[in-house]
């Protein structure tokens, strides 16, 4: 079945430094693939989003790329900040299924 | 616009009690989701309502668990006899037709078995 195995946390960072969470999934057909973020306090909101191989989803300084040769969607900012300090869930959604699979979450802290 | 409200926000329940839990979705969408989000885990499918379709009860963990959708938008999920491993946040989402796969979440309900 389809599933996505991310990055286990917690990740640590000094506000400026570079992030990466990796993600990679396992589908049976083409699937869409997504980061979601959940602030503290807040409900889980979409970060951003790729629908095919190659596709670079980006928002708020933070981007991943399909890769279908890698089966591999991992989040990467160039300059993490305070305010980014949330959890991050990678998730899958593949059009056979009306689910949505999730990873486990990585939750990030940026220090001052 | 509003987006998709839970309640209540917290519950406390004794083990062997029911309770009830209410989804309120996005005006317009019509696919409804559950999910259950345990501590330190990540999130489970639970039930997907779309329209007048019959339900996709694939997800849910056992009969004590069940949920409706009534008028096609409220949802209640409610949980039987509750057990201490139901304690979990429940999140509800919804999302258009035309992007099945773009989910708006609510904040959660947040319950605790004693």
């Amino acid at each position: 079945g389809n599933s996505v195995t991310q990055m286990e946390g917690p990740v640590t960072l000094s506000e400026e430094a570079f992030l990466t969470i990796n993600c990679t999934y396992t589908a049976t057909g083409y699937p869409s693939l997504f980061w979601y973020v959940q602030y503290p306090g807040e409900g889980l909101q979409l970060l951003l989003k790729a629908t095919k191989a190659d596709d670079k989803g980006s928002n708020k300084g933070f981007e991943a790329t399909y890769r279908k040769e890698t089966t591999s969607f991992h989040l990467e900012k160039g300059s993490v900040q305070v305010s980014d300090s949330a959890v991050y869930f990678c998730a899958l959604s593949d059009r056979s299924n009306n689910d949505m699979r999730f990873g486990a979450g990585t939750r990030l802290t940026v220090k001052p | 616009g509003a987006g998709v409200s839970q309640s209540p926000s917290n519950k406390v329940t004794e083990k062997g009690k029911d309770v009830e839990l209410r989804c309120d979705p996005i005006s317009g969408h019509t696919a409804l989701y559950w999910y259950r989000q345990s501590l330190g885990q990540g999130l489970e499918f639970l039930i997907y309502f779309q329209g007048n379709s019959a339900p996709d009860k694939s997800g849910l963990p056992s009969d004590r668990f069940s949920a409706e959708r009534t008028g096609g938008s409220v949802s209640t999920l409610t949980i039987q006899r509750t057990q201490q491993e139901d304690s979990a946040v429940y999140l509800c989402a919804s999302s258009l037709v035309s992007s099945p796969y773009e989910q708006y979440f609510g904040p959660g309900t947040r319950l605790t078995v004693t």
